[in-house]
């Protein structure tokens, strides 16, 4: 595997189920990122961690809990979801947070989440 | 916060034609990163090309390249040479040195090649 992958690439939950999506990435870098996609609205970030330490919490709602074992594997654990928590859910990863160089993520194909 | 916006939510263009992407961005810093991804559908986004803003000259990989107009806060994607493979989301992206590596995304533009 190269690059950064995600797991599943679908899942279709109801809101009192409990689920995990997974993040792994292969290219040596130091940060990660957990981002909301949904349609026609600019992507949101969600989480970053830099050196597994959480670094940005954008008031996410307490039922996404995000999880950094070691900087190649990130984790979003879902719980009591509500269906406008619909939507791609994409991760991503970039060397390590450094103000002066491009810092350029690279991203996961994403899963594709249906909250029933 | 910084904003980004992407005026055109949809554009099409022949191929082998042309077409420019617009983006701008609304920021006081003087430096900062911008960068155009591309997500095909069902696909991974990928980086098109980047620009950091105290570089005055524009960028270019390949068929792609910027006008990057600093005092204008605008940074446009040309895709000349339009292949069926360039049909795509395009995200207009900026990021500032100043608040970690968050980056500001705009809301796309859904590029159509019509062969």
């Amino acid at each position: 595997e190269t690059g950064v992958t995600q797991t599943p690439r679908h899942l279709v939950m109801g809101m009192t189920n409990k689920k995990s999506l997974k993040c792994e990435q292969h290219l040596g870098h130091n940060a990660m990122y957990w981002y909301k996609q949904s349609a026609k609205k600019p992507l949101e970030l969600m989480f970053v961690y830099n050196f597994k330490e959480q670094t940005e919490n954008n008031s996410v709602p307490s039922r996404f809990s995000p999880e950094c074992p070691n900087s190649s594997h990130l984790f979003l654990h879902l719980h009591t979801l509500q269906p406008e928590d619909s939507a791609l859910y994409l991760c991503a990863s970039s060397q390590a947070v450094s103000a002066s160089s491009y810092n350029e993520q690279f991203f996961g194909p994403g899963t594709r989440l249906t909250v029933l | 916060a910084q904003t980004v916006t992407q005026s055109q939510p949809e554009m099409s263009v022949q191929e082998a034609e042309t077409v420019t992407l617009s983006c701008t961005y609304d920021t006081s810093e003087s430096d900062y990163y911008l960068f155009w991804y591309k997500q095909p559908p069902s696909r991974q986004m990928i980086l098109v090309i980047r620009q950091e803003a105290y570089k005055q000259q524009n960028a270019t990989e390949n068929r792609f390249s910027v006008n990057f107009q600093k005092a204008a806060k605008s940074f446009s994607l040309k895709i000349s040479d339009s292949q069926l493979g360039d049909a795509a989301m395009y995200f207009c992206a900026y990021r500032s040195p100043n608040t970690g590596n968050q980056f500001y995304f705009g809301t796309g533009t859904s590029l159509t090649v019509i062969p």
